[in-house]
Parts: structure tokens; C-alpha cells; sequence
């Protein structure tokens, strides 16, 4: 199985870009990357989703280097309703018990 | 288009009672998963369902059931409720299996064992 590094805990400011990274080593090959976003007392919400290069949607944009061992979650001029915990899965094509969500990452975004 | 509903939003049981979370979805996906999240921490799968008459454990099933007699409901069964149970649970569908698709989640069930 896949899995993922997040960091705990990440802080910005109103109208900064963030990038919020993901180490997923033993990614293979059929793998996609998803990145879900959660407030509290919701379900996650799915954000965007990639297998390699660049992915940009109307929310964010996602970063996925040639040898796909991490990803970048960026999310332009954040605003305080982006305070939000953010999942990096990797997940295979096939398998609905193949996917796992790790800690995520704590943003918290000030005025 | 309500998406993927959960009943009771909250609950409150002693050691020992069982109840059903109650899970349906009106978007005619196949898949459908739950999920319980512990204070702080990510999601763990416990059950899914590949279609209707067919579950599979996940990473977590002790201490639950599942049925999947229609294509919309999932519901989720606890037995003999344990404090180790205190938790919130997610059910969730997808058009079809796996990472490359999207899952919408329900509200969520705040369960409380005492």
C-alpha cells in the first residue's frame, strides 16, 4: 500500500498562495493522487486529483514531478474559509479498499 | 439531488446496545464505503460495497456489519457497543471503485459509547 507523508500543521496569511506537500515513496504505477479538503463537522470534500504533471481546476492546482514520489497541493490567495484539514491519497485504480487517508494536514489561515 | 444522507447526526448509547447508522445515496453509484474518524485523525475505512448483495471488509471491521440489499442504502450495523466505538462515522459512494474516483461524502454520525 501507498502511503503518505503529510505535515501536521501548516499557518498563512489571507491572499498568500499555499503549498502543501506530500511524500508518497512506494507510489505505484496505476496510482492516482486525490487531494480531499474537511471542515470541521463535514465529510471531506473531493479538491483535485492527478496522475502526473500539472492539474489546475477553478480551487487549486496540483504539482506531480517526474518520479510522482511527492505531490503539491497549491492553493492560490487563500482566504480565511480554506481553514481546513487537507488529505493526500494515493490511491489504486481498482481497489476500493486500497485507499487510506492519512492525518492530513491542518491549515489554518489568518486575517 | 441529496447526495449521500446520514441518519442519526448524533447518538448517544450505553456499552453493550447495538443500533444501525442509517446511510443512502440517490446518485446511483455502485460503490459505497464507511468510514469512522477518531478525534485528530484521518479516516479509516470499515467496510465497502461494490454493489448491491456484495461487502467487503476494510481495515477496521471489528465490531460492525454491513448489508447492501439496494444499489442506495449501505447501513452499518454495531453489535455490543464498546467505549472504543466512541467516534465519528462517514459514509461515502462513488460512481466506481478506487483512488481515481471521487468519493462524496455524508454528514457524518457523532457516536458516543458510555
Amino acid at each position: 500500500l501507498a502511503k503518505t507523508t503529510q505535515p501536521i500543521s501548516m499557518d498563512s496569511y489571507e491572499g498568500q498562495e499555499v503549498n502543501i506537500t506530500c511524500s508518497h515513496n512506494n507510489i505505484a504505477t496505476n496510482d492516482y493522487i486525490t487531494w480531499y479538503q474537511q471542515f470541521p463537522s463535514q465529510g471531506p470534500r473531493f479538491i483535485i486529483q492527478g496522475y502526473k504533471t500539472k492539474v489546475t481546476n477553478e480551487v487549486a492546482s496540483l504539482f506531480i514531478p517526474a518520479d510522482r514520489k511527492s505531490s503539491t497541493l497549491s492553493l492560490p490567495r487563500v482566504s480565511l474559509s480554506d481553514t481546513a484539514v487537507y488529505y493526500c491519497l494515493v490511491g489504486l485504480y481498482s481497489s476500493a479498499s486500497k485507499i487510506i487517508f492519512g492525518s492530513g494536514t491542518r491549515l489554518s489561515i489568518r486575517p | 439531488n441529496a447526495g449521500v444522507t446520514q441518519t442519526p447526526k448524533f447518538r448517544i448509547l450505553k456499552i453493550g446496545q447495538s443500533m444501525t447508522l442509517q446511510c443512502t445515496q440517490d446518485m446511483n453509484h455502485n460503490y459505497m464505503y464507511w468510514y469512522r474518524q477518531d478525534p485528530g485523525m484521518g479516516l479509516k475505512l470499515i467496510y465497502y460495497s461494490v454493489g448491491a448483495g456484495i461487502t467487503d471488509k476494510g481495515e477496521v471491521p471489528n465490531g460492525y456489519n454491513v448489508s447492501r440489499s439496494t444499489t442506495e442504502d449501505f447501513p452499518l450495523r454495531l453489535e455490543l457497543a464498546a467505549p472504543s466505538q466512541t467516534s465519528v462515522y462517514f459514509c461515502a459512494s462513488s460512481e466506481l471503485a478506487g483512488g481515481a474516483y471521487e468519493q462524496y461524502f455524508g454528514p457524518g454520525t457523532r457516536l458516543t459509547v458510555t
